[in-house]
């Protein structure tokens, strides 16, 4: 599992709200990501992490921030939440060790409904 | 951007049979494709990976091929078991730290 946590595991809010999730690892990997997952779209990246304070967006940044005040803790911040934000979302981290330092590994997932 | 497409968005087989996953991918730079495998609820987990200066790959009764002038890589899946039942992704990628882009997913379905 690579020492992925996220959580909340699950969360309903409204529309309008802001919401945060937290992915947690272990084991001092330098790269992060937040992936979406929708039916027929498959994985999309949000935002990713290559090292404290440093992040960069993806192919569906908008709506959404990150910050990353230290190795272990990658935060995707939906300032104000929108039904379209309804979706499962997945840390995923590149592993420290070399031999595989170009694949992912990813977190559990949390599922994040929008009303 | 990477555009990775991915054929057949569903695949029946019977149990014992061979099932082939093939994805396409358009940017000649990307060098490493990986294939998750995700079962219903769970994450994806990785279940293979090619690297571009290899053509195949294989690990028991899984293999992939990479055919880089075509630009497209392929998962076989032999003597299949109904535990192979999953929804299977391709992605492809520049290499360490940069971002994986998704096929659309293959939902396998193992007939016993």
């Amino acid at each position: 599992d690579a020492g992925i946590t996220q959580s909340p595991r699950h969360k309903v809010t409204e529309t309008g709200t802001p919401v945060t999730l937290r992915c947690h690892q272990t084991e001092n990997h330098r790269y992060m990501y937040w992936y979406r997952q929708d039916p027929g779209h498959g994985l999309r990246l949000i935002h990713y992490s290559y090292g404290v304070k440093d992040t960069d967006k993806g192919e569906v940044s908008d709506g959404y921030s990150v910050s990353r005040s230290k190795t272990e803790d990658f935060l995707l911040t939906l300032e104000s939440a929108t039904s379209s934000q309804t979706s499962v979302y997945f840390c995923a981290i590149s592993p420290a060790w070399d031999r595989d330092a170009d694949t992912q590994y990813f977190g559990p997932g949390t599922r994040l409904t929008v009303l | 951007g990477e555009n990775v497409e991915q054929h057949p968005s569903t695949l029946s087989v019977q149990e014992g049979d061979s099932a082939v996953i093939k994805c396409t991918y358009s940017d000649s730079a990307s060098n490493y494709f990986p294939w998750y495998k995700q079962e219903l609820g769970k994450r994806p987990q990785l279940i293979i990976d090619i690297r571009s200066n290899v053509g195949e790959k294989k690990d028991q009764r899984i293999a992939v091929t990479l055919n880089k002038t075509a630009k497209h890589f392929s998962l076989h899946i032999t003597e299949t078991q109904p535990e192979d039942s999953a929804v299977y992704f391709c992605a492809a990628s520049i290499g360490t730290g940069n971002q994986f882009y998704f096929g659309t997913g293959t939902s396998l379905t193992v007939i016993p």
